[in-house]
């Protein structure tokens, strides 16, 4: 069974830009998470979909968005950059329907913001 | 606020040794408490604790949760080189694939 898949693995943007990252869960999974990795912060939740639905949501800024497609696949968007957007934007998939549900991390996109 | 704070943040021993990292959380609603191992990019699972008192083992590996003192401990025996990663600690909310992460404990181990 293929692993959550991340793409792109490396971005590099200039503030002001709008970015698109993509991910796709393991087959048979229908909840996707989203999180920031930071070296000061650690992982932060960003952002929960399950069934096309936002299930749950984190504290970030309005900039941060998200979005899951039929097949379960998922697409977050920042607009207008920030240099402390850099960061290694890591998604997460789950069967989402059990009260025990263990995460399965893809490799995340490492954004650089210039 | 939720939070989750691990410690130590950082560890350095020698290939043999035993290592204790320590977790503890104020997480609302909390379900659960997992540990996950990050190597380089995608963090892997290791352990998901839902009773206090019961212990978790796989391999050299083992963890143990106490609800009641909310704390968690993963004890690493007879380390190897392969184990140096950052080991990080989550908890887990109700009805939600939410988790609360700490900062991590990085682990060197050196032969």
């Amino acid at each position: 069974k293929a692993g959550v898949t991340q793409t792109p693995r490396y971005l590099i943007k200039t503030r002001g830009q709008q970015v698109t990252l993509s991910c796709s869960p393991i087959s048979g999974h229908r909840s996707v998470s989203w999180y920031q990795q930071t070296p000061g912060q650690g992982l932060q939740f960003l952002f929960e979909y399950f069934s096309e639905t936002q299930r749950n949501k984190g504290n970030f800024p309005g900039r941060f968005s998200g979005r899951q497609f039929s097949n379960s696949r998922s697409e977050m968007n920042v607009s207008t950059l920030e240099l402390g957007d850099s960061a290694l934007y890591l998604c997460a998939s789950s069967v989402g329907t059990g009260p025990n549900e263990k995460l399965f991390f893809g490799s995340g996109t490492q954004l650089s913001v210039l | 606020e939720d939070k989750v704070v691990q410690s130590p943040l950082s560890l350095v021993v020698h290939e043999g040794d035993t290592v204790t990292l320590n977790c503890s959380y104020e997480v609302t609603n909390f379900r659960s408490l997992l540990w996950y191992k990050q190597e380089k990019k995608a963090p892997t699972f290791l352990f998901m604790l839902t009773s206090s008192g019961i212990e978790k083992k796989s391999g050299r590996l083992s963890s143990i949760l106490d609800k009641k003192e909310l704390f968690s401990i993963l004890n690493i025996t007879a380390t190897q080189t392969g184990d140096s990663a950052i080991y990080l600690c989550a908890g887990g909310v109700y009805n939600t694939d939410k988790l609360i992460f700490g900062t991590g404990t990085r682990l060197q181990v050196f032969p």
